[in-house]
């Protein structure tokens, strides 16, 4: 079975700095895709950003980039000038790539992530 | 397109009590998602559906919970007797059906059982 980790439950980060958030998961496919979702206190959860595990360029999405280290399993999210509109949830997610197969996302458990203005 | 909704928003029942959500997918998609997601913890998968037929349902729906999409249109989740596990944001995801394809996620309906 599939496992995604993200062990840092909290993270603050002061208004146009940098910050990365974390995330390893566990897998024996090999192809597969990995997920970045933000949701905002109180509304709902939207995709920040994807990467396919066949991909050796790391995502790119304006502010927000990856480090995808496939053979250490790790999956990272770049938050580059923050923005207090950063703030919320940020959720590491898989999904298989199969498309006979059920696609549903296995996510880790979140981290809360807050702008300092 | 107005995105996928889910009714309501929030429910507060005693425990024991039956209670029915609601998911409209976004009127393409034809894959549509449950997931549960309990404080403190990311999304847990439920059950899934393509088109009308429940393809798949995770060991987490027990016999209380259960779940139809009609025509395969929008989708309700009921649970009966309620307890208060059973406490959780339901969220609803739909897609289209390669799994290429990004899932959009509803709101989600808050239940509290007390």
């Amino acid at each position: 079975a599939q496992t995604v980790t993200q062990s840092q439950p909290e993270m603050s980060v002061q208004e146009a700095e940098t910050v990365t958030l974390s995330c390893t998961y566990d897998t024996s496919e090999s192809d597969y895709y990995l997920f970045w979702y933000k949701q905002p206190p109180s509304r709902q959860m939207i995709l920040v950003i994807r990467q396919e595990a066949y991909k050796q360029q790391n995502a790119t999405e304006n502010r927000f980039s990856v480090n995808f280290q496939k053979a250490a399993k790790s999956f990272s999210l770049k938050i580059s000038d923050s923005q207090l509109g950063d703030a919320a949830m940020y959720f590491c997610a898989y999904r298989r790539k199969n498309t006979g197969a059920n696609s549903k996302l296995t996510f880790g458990k979140g981290i809360t992530l807050s702008v300092r203005p | 397109d107005t995105g996928v909704s889910q009714n309501p928003r929030h429910k507060i029942t005693k425990r024991g009590q039956n209670v029915t959500f609601r998911c409209d997918p976004i009127s393409e998609h034809n894959r549509l998602y449950w997931y549960r997601q309990t404080l403190g913890q990311g999304p847990e998968f439920l059950t899934y559906f393509q088109n009308e037929a429940q393809l798949e349902k995770s060991r987490l729906l027990s016999d209380r919970f259960s779940a139809e999409r009609p025509k395969g249109s929008f989708s309700t989740l009921e649970i009966q007797r309620t307890e208060q596990g059973d406490s959780a944001m339901y969220l609803c995801a739909s897609s289209l059906r390669d799994s290429s394809y990004e899932q959009y996620f509803g709101p989600g309906t808050r239940l509290t059982v007390t």
